[in-house]
């Protein structure tokens, strides 16, 4: 079964330090996976996908097909990145999600 | 960019009733739309998907005679929850993408149901 793991319930971080949200996935073929975001008070929206390799709002994130593995990462963390962050693969199955609190 | 809307936002039903949710693509056609289920504090529950036309596909222990499904035009879907207990009260959210499994998904503003 198309499963997608995200292992921290929660990550704090101070404004200017790095960011890596983790998530795994666990299922055959070739997999599509996506990062979604929730801002406060907002309806989810699409951060980035795989397919596309592109880079929003400063994240990125790799396929590791030998990990399977897709995590999200920034380099220099913003205020304005604090939010609920969840990682969907395949048929839109969604990873428990993760909070990102990033502190002044 | 595309929108997708939900309503009611919010609704109160006594048990026994059914109560229906509408999912609608505004600007664009959905070929496929996918209702989930959020508990507090916790992710979306995918509960089924649906292609216009087609029978819905439900997640293993998600009771199809109870979560109604239709997704009779390519712009709405609606999910009744027939014979509503409290233990069905929840967030529903419905999300919609145009394309295969690799397009953007759109998501409802999800609709809080209290069955009291």
């Amino acid at each position: 079964a198309q499963r997608v793991t995200q292992p921290e319930k929660l990550l704090s971080v101070f404004k200017g330090a790095p960011v890596e949200l983790k998530c795994n996935y666990s299922y055959s073929g070739s997999p599509e996976l996506f990062w979604y975001v929730q801002y406060s008070r907002q309806r989810l929206q699409l951060l980035l996908r795989h397919i596309s390799r592109e880079s929003i709002k400063g994240f990125t994130a790799d396929l590791n097909k030998g990990e399977t593995s897709f995590h999200l990462k920034k380099p220099f963390a913003q205020e304005e990145d604090s939010a609920m962050y969840y990682c969907a693969g395949g048929k839109l199955i969604f990873g428990q999600g993760t909070e990102l609190s990033v502190k002044p | 960019g595309a929108v997708v809307s939900q309503h009611p936002s919010w609704v109160i039903c006594k048990s026994g009733t059914s109560v229906k949710i509408e999912c609608r693509s505004l600007d664009f056609q959905a070929t496929t739309m996918f209702w989930y289920r959020q508990f507090p504090k916790q992710s979306l529950m995918l509960m089924a998907t649906s292609n216009e036309g087609s029978k819905a596909t439900y997640e293993q222990g998600v009771e199809k005679d109870k979560f109604l499904i239709n997704h009779a035009s390519l712009t709405l879907s609606t999910l009744t929850v027939t014979s509503a207990h409290p233990e069905d009260s929840s967030f529903y959210i419905c999300s919609a993408r145009m394309g295969g499994m690799n397009t953007e998904a759109f998501f409802g503003q999800g609709t809080r149901l209290t069955v009291v």
